[in-house]
């Protein structure tokens, strides 16, 4: 079946950065694009962007653009992103999720979540 | 603020119908992208429930639907069960931000 699995809570200090990773099995990873969504504490989902898992293309919402580095390994099936100069605003909870491709894409597999928690 | 609105919260008592609307604009919803949905219990990893407008994925009861016309999307959920609590999303493309999700709506089953 179709799995992703994300890696494990992370506590940051303002300033640090943070590497979550998300390891797919289950399907062909290169076939399949990731997205990646962040949801704070009582909060509703945030896009924060999108990668291709074959070409490495990328896309960003325009407020993290110039913080987050998303990248794919394929012979692992391991997608990461990483977010910089955190702030207490980026406590959240931080999910990965695989995309069809399809015209307007939707998300039918998600991770678990991986909660990063800034706090000085 | 979502460019997608949604109601905060709804809530229904067993065994009734309840709609979720979803409101957007002619640079998302109203520009033709797909409207799609999804349902997270708190804590818990969103899961597709119905994705292009209408489509459930295998395993979503029928129970759950849902529509599109102009600039809004709708999705309804009959025959409420106690499981059905939780947190429900709408997401579609964006002119100009690429995706867009709803601020979300918590469902209250009576």
């Amino acid at each position: 079946q179709v799995l992703l699995v994300q890696s494990g809570a992370e506590v940051k200090k303002p300033g640090a950065s943070v590497r979550v990773s998300c390891k797919a099995s289950g399907y062909t990873f290169s076939n399949y694009d990731i997205t990646w969504v962040r949801q704070a504490p009582g909060q509703g989902l945030e896009w924060l962007g999108w990668i291709s898992a074959d070409t490495g293309n990328t896309k960003f919402a325009q407020r993290f653009q110039e913080r987050v580095t998303l990248t794919t390994d394929t012979f692992t099936g391991t997608a990461y992103m990483e977010l910089r100069s955190l702030t207490s605003d980026d406590s959240a909870l931080y999910f990965c999720a695989r995309e069809a491709r399809t015209v307007d894409a939707y998300c039918d597999y998600w991770g678990q979540g991986t909660l990063v928690t800034v706090s000085s | 603020q979502s460019v997608l609105t949604q109601p905060p919260s709804v809530s229904g008592a067993p065994g009734q119908r309840v709609t979720i609307s979803c409101t957007g604009s002619r640079s998302n919803i109203g520009a033709g992208y797909d409207v799609h949905w999804y349902q997270q219990v708190p804590g818990t990893a969103p899961k597709l429930l119905i994705y292009a407008n209408t489509n459930r994925p295998s395993g979503v009861p029928d129970r759950f639907s849902a529509s599109k016309s102009g600039t809004s999307a709708s999705l309804a959920i009959t025959g409420l069960q106690a499981d059905d609590e939780a947190d429900y999303y709408c997401q579609s493309h964006d002119t100009s931000l690429s995706v867009a999700f709803g601020g979300g709506t918590r469902l209250t089953v009576l």
